[in-house]
């Protein structure tokens, strides 16, 4: 069973039209939730680490909350560049410290 | 700093070969990752080591799979003998505390043909 669900896989939106990006675990005992962005050809770039529920972290044109269960990612008015494949990965006190599960990620695409 | 540095980008082999991939953490980093990532499968934990030791392999395929981490700047992962269904791209990662963020490499591609 995935500890981590990404939805969806794949997001297309006009340039300005904002969305958000859905992460649910299944895990209990939370430790921390991530974002990472990954462009094609590269590795994934750190974007927020989230604590407890009801945090929230904002970076440009990215928002991210985090809730008991599920963790969105909101997109305000976003631009071509931002087109990219968002991950969240979960890392929980029942694994090894340092372990993270990653989702299987969100597709994003920005058309002008 | 020049981020975490994999080495090669690209590796092609034939079915059998033994391959090698390489990585250089962050400088001060004390824990360093391996993943692969697939179509099929995401991006999976092969084994990750905290001060140079491993600590959790669970993640290794099978035995044709080995890490080493000989010193805090350098690590390598082994597969011998390789097979075609080991397709991936293999990166490395290292942080500074389990809690925080990752910095991941570029990333190796690598086609056993």
């Amino acid at each position: 069973e995935d500890q981590v669900t990404q939805s969806p896989e794949a997001l297309r939106l006009q340039e300005g039209e904002s969305s958000s990006l859905n992460c649910s675990y299944t895990v209990s005992g939370l430790r921390g939730l991530f974002w990472y962005r990954q462009d094609p050809g590269k590795g994934p770039e750190f974007l927020f680490t989230l604590y407890s529920a009801g945090e929230e972290k904002e970076k440009e044109r990215l928002k991210a909350t985090l809730t008991k269960k599920e963790s969105f990612l909101h997109i305000t008015a976003p631009k071509p560049e931002d087109s990219a494949t968002y991950l969240c990965a979960v890392l929980y006190r029942g694994s090894t410290l340092g372990r993270l599960y990653f989702g299987r990620g969100t597709q994003l695409t920005v058309w002008p | 700093d020049a981020g975490v540095i994999q080495s090669p980008r690209h590796e092609v082999t034939e079915m059998g070969q033994e391959v090698t991939l390489r990585c250089k953490p962050i400088s001060g980093h004390d824990y360093l990752f391996w993943y692969r990532q697939t179509m099929m499968r995401g991006l999976e934990l092969l084994i990750y080591f905290n001060n140079n030791v491993p600590i959790d392999d669970s993640g290794m395929p099978e035995d044709r799979f080995s890490a080493k981490m000989p010193n805090a700047s350098f690590s390598t992962l082994k597969i011998q003998p390789s097979e075609p269904r080991d397709s991936a791209v293999y990166f490395c990662a290292s942080s500074h505390r389990p809690g925080s963020g990752y910095t991941f490499g570029s990333g190796t591609r690598l086609t056993v043909v």
